[in-house]
């Protein structure tokens, strides 16, 4: 089946840095959403994806839809301790299903 | 207004108990959808609606029973549940039926006793 694999599984890292994390999938993808969730909360979509190639931007997050459609990247820059949580990547599996990647746990240390 | 609100945040049930969890968004959205999410785990699909009637039904056990009352409401109705069902529930919402661009609301930590 469509299985996205993602990694890191986790980070942890100094208030500042530069983080990036991918997603891939042996499969197609005609979508790429990258959600955020925080301890309690349910997932917020940031962004998503439509085309090969295109690169989104949302203030400091910036993502990529691979151009072979079977990976995308997420890279998040001059991180913030309210930049905490974890990132899924996630993408159409049928026509009204998503399969989330494992999630991509983020540490930043002040 | 682009939420998806849920109620109650937490529930502590029974083994006996019969709850329903509620869900409802305003967005005109046409695909509803419940997951379940244990911890340290992406969520798992359960069930979606779309245009106010189950289309997929991903083998749920019977003791979760959902129901979409109009085209803005989800409810989840729980009767008999385990241990094991303990979880967090997160309800979402797409456009349409083509599951893209979902929003998810901020879920119910369900526990049971």
């Amino acid at each position: 089946g469509q299985q996205l694999n993602q990694s890191p599984q986790s980070m942890f890292i100094q208030e500042g840095e530069d983080v990036s994390m991918n997603c891939t999938s042996s499969s197609i993808f005609n979508t790429w959403l990258w959600y955020k969730q925080e301890p309690g909360e349910g997932p917020v979509l940031l962004i998503a994806l439509y085309k090969a190639g295109e690169l989104t931007s949302n203030g400091r997050l910036t993502a990529q839809f691979g151009i072979t459609r079977k990976d995308s990247f997420l890279n998040i820059s001059a991180s913030i301790p309210s930049d905490v949580g974890i990132y899924f990547c996630a993408g159409p599996r049928g026509a009204q299903k998503l399969v989330f990647g494992q999630g991509t746990r983020l540490t930043i240390n002040p | 207004d682009t939420e998806v609100t849920q109620t109650p945040k937490h529930l502590v049930m029974g083994m006996t108990n019969k709850k329903s969890l509620k869900c409802e968004q305003h967005m005109g959205h046409r695909a509803m959808y419940w997951y379940k999410q244990k911890a340290k785990k992406p969520p798992e699909l359960m069930f979606v609606y779309s245009y106010e009637k189950l289309s997929i039904n991903e083998s749920v056990p019977s003791r979760f029973s959902p129901e979409c009352p109009n085209s803005s409401l989800l409810n989840l109705h729980l009767h008999a549940l385990q241990p094991e069902d303990s979880a967090l529930y997160l309800c979402a919402s797409s456009q349409g039926s083509g599951a893209t661009e979902a929003f998810f609301g901020q879920g119910t930590r369900l526990t049971v006793v």
